[in-house]
């Protein structure tokens, strides 16, 4: 059975900072894995989808790598800013039933000014 | 603003109550899922729909009865709810079911079940 960790569960951190988010996975696979953001009280918005055949992807300050043998990924936003604060979730999609999403329970980030 | 729109934004019902949950989705999409997410754990899928067909179903209780009319709209029918249902039901599309293309969420409606 897929299972999917994230840590840390929180992080508080000061603006500028670069961050390094955790994701791991038992089941490598995996037919993709999405990077998710959800602000208190509100939907997910999808930040990065990595297919399993990649090793990365970036979109501005964000920048996800995917390591599919040994089970991880990370979520790496640099020069962090108070706006980043939200919960960051990650989730694979399985090849045996890819209409599937397994989420890990999320991190919590803070970036204070 | 979310191309996802999902009411209502709260509810709150007895365990005797019938209740609908409605989503509504201006992309285009061709796939509806219902997720709920309780306090500390995982997102959970429930269901999902393909060109208005059910692919998914993942061993959800009775009591939750989904419905697609068309590919634009996806309701969640609610009866004799348990008050561990409670919890942030959320909606969400892609432009297919399979995994491939990203999904976009509604904001949710949370749920408390008295």
């Amino acid at each position: 059975k897929q299972e999917v960790t994230q840590i840390p569960a929180a992080l508080s951190v000061p603006e500028g900072e670069n961050l390094v988010l955790n994701c791991s996975f038992t089941d490598s696979a995996i037919y993709n894995l999405q990077w998710f953001r959800q602000d208190p009280g509100k939907g997910l918005t999808s930040l990065l989808l990595i297919q399993s055949s990649q090793r990365e992807q970036t979109s501005g300050r964000l920048n996800a790598s995917l390591d599919k043998s040994s089970g991880r990924s990370t979520l790496y936003i640099a020069a962090s800013q108070p706006g980043d604060s939200a919960t960051y979730l990650c989730a694979v999609s399985r090849l045996s039933n890819t209409d599937k999403l397994i989420f890990g329970t999320g991190t919590r980030l803070q970036v204070f000014p | 603003e979310t191309g996802v729109t999902q009411t209502p934004r709260h509810l709150v019902m007895g365990m005797t109550n019938k209740k609908s949950l409605k989503c509504e989705q201006h992309l285009g999409h061709n796939a509806m899922y219902w997720y709920k997410q309780s306090a500390k754990k995982p997102l959970e899928l429930m269901f999902v729909y393909n060109f208005k067909e059910q692919t998914e179903n993942n061993s959800v209780p009775s009591r939750f009865s989904p419905e697609c009319p068309n590919s634009s709209h996806l309701f969640l029918h609610l009866h004799t709810l348990q008050p561990e249902d409670s919890a942030l039901y959320l909606c969400a599309s892609s432009q297919v079911a399979g995994g491939n293309s990203p999904l976009h969420f509604g904001n949710g409606t949370r749920l408390t079940v008295t």
